[in-house]
């Protein structure tokens, strides 16, 4: 499975834009990316899942550049109870029985 | 909807002492995983149902970790004579056979003393 590399921590204030940004090197031809996010106390919630361009949501957009060798998630006008850890993850999704590989994920502080 | 439910949401146990931990997934899901999640870190796999079969166990740590559903609904994962290093969050996630999108539950943490 791909290693994915993302920031240990971020910082924001409320209303503003997130991006976080995932590297994924060796990221394979049938490989998505698929990002969750987790509150403490809570596992971990699917946010967005892509395979290459844009794709967006109720909650959020993922940015896939040509080479799929990186990714963004893209949290529009934060609030405080988006402080969370995100994960960025990296497999091939060919049905069910796909286990997921979490790495460290990127803690979100979100504060007024 | 009910989501995916787990018990007990805390548990303490002493050094040696075996322990089960129970999931209910969300109906009519086929496809059932266990994770363990150590402090600080993301979920690591513990072992995959697919019904009542139980297709991948490439992730439990050792033979004291003993994972069953034997109805294809309810699951059970039982650690046997537990350890301190077993203290973690276990979490578990249902999925539709055919879907990616794994739902989990709020886990259960287990402090071993």
């Amino acid at each position: 499975l791909a290693k994915t590399t993302q920031p240990i921590s971020m910082d924001s204030y409320e209303g503003q834009e997130v991006n976080i940004t995932c590297s994924h090197n060796n990221i394979a031809t049938n490989d998505y990316i698929t990002w969750y996010q987790q509150f403490p106390s809570q596992g971990p919630r699917f946010i967005i899942q892509g395979y290459k361009t844009k794709v967006t949501n109720e909650v959020a957009s993922l940015f896939i550049p040509a080479d799929r060798k990186s990714s963004t998630l893209s949290l529009p006008r934060v609030s405080l109870s988006d402080t969370a850890v995100y994960y960025c993850l990296v497999g091939a999704f060919t049905g069910g029985g796909n286990k997921l590989t979490f790495g460290t994920g990127t803690q979100l502080k979100v504060e007024l | 909807g009910a989501g995916v439910s787990q018990s007990p949401r805390y548990k303490v146990a002493k050094r040696g002492q075996d322990v089960a931990l129970r999931c209910d997934p969300i109906s009519g899901h086929v496809s059932l995983f266990w994770y363990q999640q150590a402090l600080g870190q993301g979920p690591e796999f513990l072992t995959y149902f697919q019904n009542e079969a139980q297709l991948d166990k490439s992730g439990l740590p050792s033979d004291r970790f003993f994972a069953e559903r034997p109805e294809g609904s309810v699951s059970t994962l039982k650690i046997q004579r537990t350890q301190q290093e077993d203290s973690a969050v276990y979490l578990c996630a249902s999925s539709l056979v055919k879907q990616e999108t794994q739902y989990f539950g709020p886990g259960t943490r287990l402090l071993v003393l």
